[in-house]
């Protein structure tokens, strides 16, 4: 059974700074979707990136940046000048894409992050 | 994108009684989901609720504790029957189509409190 785990309970960065939030999955499949969501105090749970196993390019979405290390299976987040905004807590997930209609989302445990002033 | 939306936002529960709560999507889906979420802590799935059969429950989750319906495309239930102060958590509505790289997106969730 594949498993996501974020070994960061919480983390802080001071605001216009880098801070990078760790990932790591167990997985026996080759295919498969990562993503890091964004779920701030109002709870809505926001898409913040993705990345398909397939490409070897890490994905990058203005400010958030992905360091995806597939044989090491490690997919860390990068958040670039770090806003208030930021602050939530920050879910990495997998899904397997073989069956891309019916695969479900596997959750880490979450890392909260802490933006400074 | 698909915006999801849950009635009730939250409520207070007598124990023993059950709370049904609505998922609105503004457009069609391929699959729904159901989630529990305890407060500071990640998202555990109840089910996938199946347009016109049976849910597909996730261990540790049954269809008599939790029925779900999914009439349509858009509209899906939850029913939390029977509470108990063990029930009280953050209820998720999720839902995912083809396409768009299969993106999930997630409601704003009912947040359930029962005493």
């Amino acid at each position: 059974a594949q498993t996501v785990t974020q070994s960061q309970p919480e983390m802080s960065v001071q605001e216009a700074e880098t801070v990078t939030l760790s990932c790591t999955y167990d997985t026996s499949e080759s295919d498969y979707y990562l993503f890091w969501y964004k779920q701030p105090p109002s709870r809505q749970m926001i898409l913040v990136i993705r990345q398909e196993a397939y490409k070897q390019q890490n994905a990058t979405e203005n400010r958030f940046s992905v360091n995806f290390q597939k044989a090491a299976k490690s997919f860390s987040l990068k958040i670039s000048d770090s806003q208030l905004g930021d602050a939530a807590m920050y879910f990495c997930a997998y899904r397997t894409s073989r069956s891309s209609n019916t695969g479900k989302l596997i959750f880490g445990q979450g890392t909260t992050l802490q933006v400074k002033p | 994108s698909a915006v999801i939306s849950q009635k009730p936002s939250r409520d207070i529960c007598q124990r023993g009684t059950s709370l049904t709560i609505q998922c609105q999507v503004d457009s069609q889906v391929t699959m729904m989901f159901w989630y529990r979420q305890q407060p500071g802590q990640s998202l555990t799935l109840i089910a996938t609720a199946n347009q016109g059969s049976e849910a597909t429950y996730e261990s540790g989750f049954v269809i008599d504790k939790f029925p779900i319906s999914r009439p349509n495309l858009t509209f899906s239930t939850l029913t939390v029957s029977n509470m108990s102060p063990e029930d009280s958590s953050i209820y998720l509505c999720s839902a995912r189509r083809q396409g768009f790289y299969n993106e999930q997106f997630f409601g704003p969730g009912t947040r359930l409190t029962v005493l």
